[in-house]
């Protein structure tokens, strides 16, 4: 079965410190997605990135980092020097190859303190 | 170029009642993807549209169902409604389906309340 955990219920942290999201996911797969969604306390999900199982070179985009390690079942994504705009719930999220059996993990609450 | 929309943006309904939610993709896009959050179950996806048709669906009862127009506009129907189906659904739209290298557009969710 599918599996995807997100340890950290809440995070705070102040403005410019650098923190990261932890993702660990189960499954049987051996091609899979991997992704990760913002939602800002407006409501609407912003998605942010999607990593294919074959792909586990790092991304970067702007502030945002993803580290994507097979050997651990990982896909951790830091924010550097974050943001209050920063402060949302982030979901990670598992599917299949065709975008079938798409599981997301509970989510995690982040606060950046000014 | 507008975006996601979903109508209608709240909702109220009784306990067997039956519900249909509406979503218009952006412009240009084919695949319709539907999901549901709740405090207790968090975010689960609902089904999937592309060119009218579904190519996959999540781990719902049969009291949720879907379609897709040739617009590509889509609606999802929840007959029979029960109090565990309040929940904010949301919809995203991209060019292709999911097992593609697409990026996803969220609309703001209809938020449903039973009672």
């Amino acid at each position: 079965a599918q599996k995807v955990t997100q340890a950290q219920t809440e995070i705070s942290v102040v403005e410019k410190e650098d923190v990261t999201l932890d993702c660990v996911y189960e499954t049987r797969d051996t091609t899979y997605y991997l992704f990760w969604y913002k939602q800002p306390p407006s409501g609407e999900l912003v998605f942010l990135i999607r990593r294919n199982s074959f792909d586990e070179q790092n991304e970067i985009s702007g502030r945002y980092s993803w580290n994507f390690q097979k050997s651990t079942s990982s896909f951790n994504f830091t924010i550097t020097a974050s943001q209050v705009v920063d402060s949302a719930v982030y979901f990670c999220a598992l599917s299949g190859a065709s975008y079938d059996k798409v599981i997301f993990g509970p989510g995690t609450s982040l606060s950046v303190i000014p | 170029k507008a975006g996601v929309t979903q109508t209608p943006r709240y909702l109220i309904k009784t306990r067997g009642q039956q519900v249909t939610l509406s979503c218009s993709p952006i412009s240009g896009h084919r695949s319709v993807s539907w999901y549901q959050q709740t405090p207790g179950q968090g975010l689960q996806f609902l089904f999937e549209y592309f060119s009218e048709t579904q190519r996959n669906k999540g781990n719902f009862p049969g009291r949720f169902s879907g379609r897709q127009f040739s617009n590509s506009r889509s609606e999802m129907n929840v007959s029979t409604l029960e109090l565990g189906d309040s929940a904010l659904y949301l919809c995203a739209s991209s060019l292709r389906p999911g097992g593609y290298q697409e990026t996803q557009y969220f609309g703001p969710g209809t938020r449903l309340l039973v009672l």
